[in-house]
């Protein structure tokens, strides 16, 4: 069984607009999610991360939207740029980390 | 910020033969991982490393599959023998805590087996 689902599995926004990752999880006993972003033949890097005592975490353009009651989170990322374009992960950790299948993001100027 | 080292970036080896991949974490860090991504794939937790045992592994992680860190030098894997189905990039991340803590990547190790 999955334990991180991650939707869409690609998605294209125009520059400026914003882009909305989502993902949802299945084991209550996760608490740690944090969002990583790979680029092309890079290594993937933490983005920004949210504990669930919080449903709202904000850091610049990143912002993360969390429901516990629902197992789901999302990263809105506000303004997209070009640059943004990338393959974005969503994970939740307890003892180890589970990774969603990927986003994988293109901001079109 | 911290980075990981690992060493080599690329190896193509023969089915059969054995292959050791090796990473250098950042310097303070306690806890180690290696993950395995196939081609524009998700990335596939294999093992993690702590105190120099083997904390918690995958269902990919073969009985051909081994990690050590001897006298804390490079955290290796060393998968003897390869399978075709082991070309992957294998990517080493390394943490100060454990799960809850901040990864930080090495970048990749693309291992071709023909």
């Amino acid at each position: 069984q999955q334990q991180v689902r991650q939707s869409p599995q690609s998605l294209t926004v125009w520059e400026g607009e914003t882009a909305i990752l989502n993902c949802s999880y299945e084991d209550s006993t996760f608490d740690y999610f944090p969002w990583y972003h790979q680029f092309p033949g890079e290594s993937p890097a933490l983005l920004i991360a949210i504990r669930p005592v919080s449903n709202k975490k904000e850091d610049g353009r990143f912002t993360i939207f969390f429901n516990k009651r629902e197992k789901k989170f999302s990263l809105h990322i506000a303004d997209s740029q070009p640059g943004d374009s990338a393959t974005y992960f969503c994970a939740a950790t307890y003892n180890r980390i589970f990774f969603g299948d990927g986003t994988q993001l293109v901001v079109k100027p | 910020g911290p980075k990981v080292l690992q060493i080599p970036s690329h190896q193509i080896i023969d089915m059969g033969q054995m292959v050791t991949l090796n990473c250098d974490p950042v310097s303070n860090h306690l806890y180690f991982y290696w993950y395995k991504q196939i081609l524009g794939q998700q990335m596939e937790f294999l093992v993690n490393f702590y105190n120099g045992k083997v904390m918690e592994k995958s269902k990919l992680f073969k009985d051909q599959f081994s990690v050590e860190r001897p006298d804390g030098s490079y955290f290796t894997l060393k998968i003897q023998p390869t399978a075709l189905e082991d070309s992957a990039v294998y990517f080493c991340a390394s943490s100060f805590q454990g799960a809850q803590d901040t990864q930080y990547f090495g970048p990749g190790t693309r291992l071709l087996v023909l």
